[in-house]
């Protein structure tokens, strides 16, 4: 049990576009759920912790009007980059924590603007 | 705030031996848990193993074991018989026992661990 899946996998955007990726909870409902950046060879960043029906709340330094965050639904957390530029390639992970203290990640997808 | 802290980048180790892990952190809170999560090449983030800090005793999985210290505020992770299969990026964790907004976690850099044949 406790699997996530993000969609998808790897993706390339041109320069301007705006890109959505998808995190599911497959087998459990999550009221919370992370969305991190990482680069090559470094740790994860947390970028924000999305709510179901409710606002994200984005960590310092982290443009809410560029990393948009909905939570509709409670499997179901969507990151929409918007504008992207090749700054924003990286490689986003999504978690999400189905028991009290445990979070479980996503696969990753890796974002690539032209 | 929270830190955690590793401070060695890589770590090399033969197959069939032992090799440990460091990792330091900071908290004035008295209840909280601590994670060691292995990324792959692969890149999926694999939780190895937990430990909540109410517990005395060490956590341990199959080949997997801490040595936690709450006093000394570490939180080793000891590999035993090492397989070609534990090469990967480890990552120490800490987490509050708070619910909430508290419930994010606090990651270190990251160790890369690289297992000789």
């Amino acid at each position: 049990g406790a699997v996530v899946s993000q969609h998808p996998s790897r993706v390339i955007c041109k320069s301007g576009t705006s890109v959505k990726i998808e995190c599911r909870s497959l087998d459990f409902q999550a009221t919370t759920m992370f969305w991190y950046r990482q680069f090559p060879k470094q740790s994860l960043m947390l970028m924000a912790t999305s709510n179901e029906g409710s606002k994200a709340t984005y960590e310092q330094g982290v443009e809410k009007d560029k990393f948009l965050i909905n939570h509709a639904s409670l499997t179901l957390s969507t990151l929409t980059v918007t504008s992207a530029h090749p700054e924003d390639s990286s490689f986003y992970i999504c978690s999400a924590i189905p028991y009290k203290y445990e979070q479980y990640f996503g696969p990753g997808t890796r974002l690539t603007v032209t | 705030a929270q830190t955690v802290t590793q401070s060695q980048p890589e770590m090399s180790v033969q197959e069939a031996e032992t090799v440990t892990l460091s990792c330091t952190y900071d908290t004035s809170e008295s209840d909280y848990y601590l994670f060691w999560y292995k990324q792959p090449p692969s890149r999926q983030m694999i939780l190895v193993i937990r430990q909540e800090a109410y517990k005395q005793q060490n956590a341990t999985e199959n080949r997997f074991s801490v040595n936690f210290q709450k006093a000394a505020k570490s939180f080793s992770l000891k590999i035993s018989d090492s397989q070609l299969g534990d090469a990967a990026m480890y990552f120490c964790a800490y987490r509050s026992a708070a619910t909430g907004a508290n419930s994010k976690l606090t990651f270190g850099k990251g160790i890369t661990l690289s297992v000789r044949p």
